[in-house]
């Protein structure tokens, strides 16, 4: 079965700390897609990245970073110099290329982040 | 629309009143997924659409829940009989294709039973 794990429910850092966020899954297919979003107060999901299962460089995007490493079923997620406004809920979701489940996802219980002034 | 709408943005409803909710997705996108996301946790599947077609439903948690999709645009889940367990934030999500490209969720609907 699918499954997705943060252990972190919650961290509390400083602003301009570095802080990293866990995500393991679980999955039988050899063809998946792992997903980062994040969920403001104002409920919205919002996309913040997409890998598939065959590609795991990682990315870096502004202060964004992610650690794809499939010996560890692991999704790492990176926030450098960390600002107010990324306070948050962040969620780690995994979806297979089932035909007929187009891509639903599975998500994992999500890891609330406050960054203090 | 620019991204996807759903309606209402908060209902409130006594135990055992009928609810409907209802989604607007991008246009164009085939695919069409509700999910329910209950306080302190991740959103979980309910049911999938692709175009009018209910492909997958194995995330509905009892029979009192009922989705459509009858002209492969609009679509609205319906909750009988409700119970004080069926409180969550109700999420809609569109994607342009089947594989989950594109996907773009709405802002929810928070239901309260009381």
């Amino acid at each position: 079965a699918q499954k997705v794990t943060q252990a972190q429910t919650e961290i509390s850092v400083v602003e301009k700390e570095d802080v990293t966020l866990d995500c393991v899954y679980e999955t039988r297919d050899t063809t998946y897609y792992l997903f980062w979003y994040k969920q403001p107060p104002s409920g919205e999901l919002v996309f913040l990245i997409r890998r598939n299962s065959f590609d795991e460089q990682n990315e870096i995007s502004g202060r964004y970073s992610w650690n794809f490493q499939k010996s560890t079923s692991s999704f790492n997620f990176t926030i450098t110099a960390s600002q107010v406004v990324d306070s948050a809920v962040y969620f780690c979701a995994l979806s297979e290329t089932t035909y007929n489940q187009g891509g639903k996802l599975i998500f994992g219980q999500g890891t609330e982040l406050s960054v203090k002034p | 629309g620019a991204g996807v709408s759903q309606s209402p943005r908060y209902k409130v409803a006594k135990r055992g009143q009928d609810v409907a909710l209802r989604c607007d997705p991008i246009s164009g996108h085939v695919s069409l997924f509700w999910y329910q996301q209950a306080l302190g946790q991740g959103p979980e599947f309910l049911t999938y659409f692709q175009n009018e077609a209910q492909l997958d439903k194995s995330g509905l948690p009892s029979d009192r829940f009922f989705a459509e999709r009858p002209e492969g645009s609009v679509s609205t889940l319906k909750i009988q009989r409700t119970q004080q367990e069926d409180s969550a934030v109700y999420l809609c999500a569109s994607s342009l294709d089947n594989q989950g490209f594109g996907y773009t969720f709405g802002s929810g609907t928070r239901l309260t039973v009381v």
